[in-house]
């Protein structure tokens, strides 16, 4: 079965700063790698995904995330940190292509201060 | 969030009664999904639609049903069958390999 892992409830950046949201993952055969974006009580924003090709997927607001095979990751980058990019941030895995049954980490919460 | 709405927003339900939550898309996607979201748990899938007149149960699907009669349609029904179903629910629809979120309902059990 598949599982995916954020390590760390709440990463903290200050503006201007470069930041880094982890994910590892768990999946029998090719990985198909989703990036969502939550601000409060509001549904999720796709931000990128990651289904093949370049392992640098580049996505919405500047962010960018690189998959790594060999370490089972997918972390999610910026180079520029901005406060209104605080949020909770979710990453999530489905081994195929088409019709998905995505499963989703349990989040991290991006806070960027001034 | 555009092209799936959710409503109500907010919905207050007594102890023993059932609610039914509303989901639409206008972007004529196959696929549908209702997921619900506990603080520090992400999110957990409840029931999913590949096609009309089809679903199938998701991880948690114990205490809820769905109905699929209309492609643009996926309304979830919250029984009282479910123990603790105070939780934010989500909808999401997919037409190839992206799944795309409503806004959600905050449902709230008194």
């Amino acid at each position: 079965a598949q599982s995916v892992a954020q390590p760390e409830d709440q990463v903290n950046v200050a503006e201007g700063n470069p930041l880094t949201v982890k994910c590892t993952y768990s999946v029998s055969g090719n990985p198909y790698l989703f990036w969502y974006v939550q601000y409060p009580n509001r549904g999720l924003q796709f931000l990128l995904k990651y289904i093949t090709g370049d392992n640098l997927v580049k996505g919405s607001y500047g962010f960018e995330a690189e998959f790594n095979k060999s370490q089972t990751s997918f972390h999610l980058k910026k180079p520029s940190a901005l406060v209104s990019d605080s949020a909770l941030y979710f990453c999530a895995v489905s081994p195929l292509a088409g019709f998905q049954k995505l499963v989703f980490g349990t989040g991290t919460r991006l806070l960027v201060s001034p | 969030d555009g092209g799936i709405t959710q409503s109500p927003k907010y919905l207050f339900r007594k102890e023993g009664q059932n609610v039914t939550l509303s989901c639409e898309q206008n972007l004529n996607h196959d696929a549908m999904y209702w997921y619900r979201q506990d603080p520090g748990q992400g999110l957990r899938l409840i029931y999913y639609s590949q096609i009309v007149n089809d679903f199938q149960k998701g991880d948690i699907a114990e205490g809820y049903s769905v109905s699929r009669e209309k492609k643009e349609s996926f309304p979830l029904t919250v029984t009282s069958a479910q123990k603790n179903p105070t939780a934010f629910y989500l909808c999401a629809s997919s037409s190839s390999d992206t799944q795309y979120f409503g806004p959600g309902t905050r449902l709230t059990v008194l």
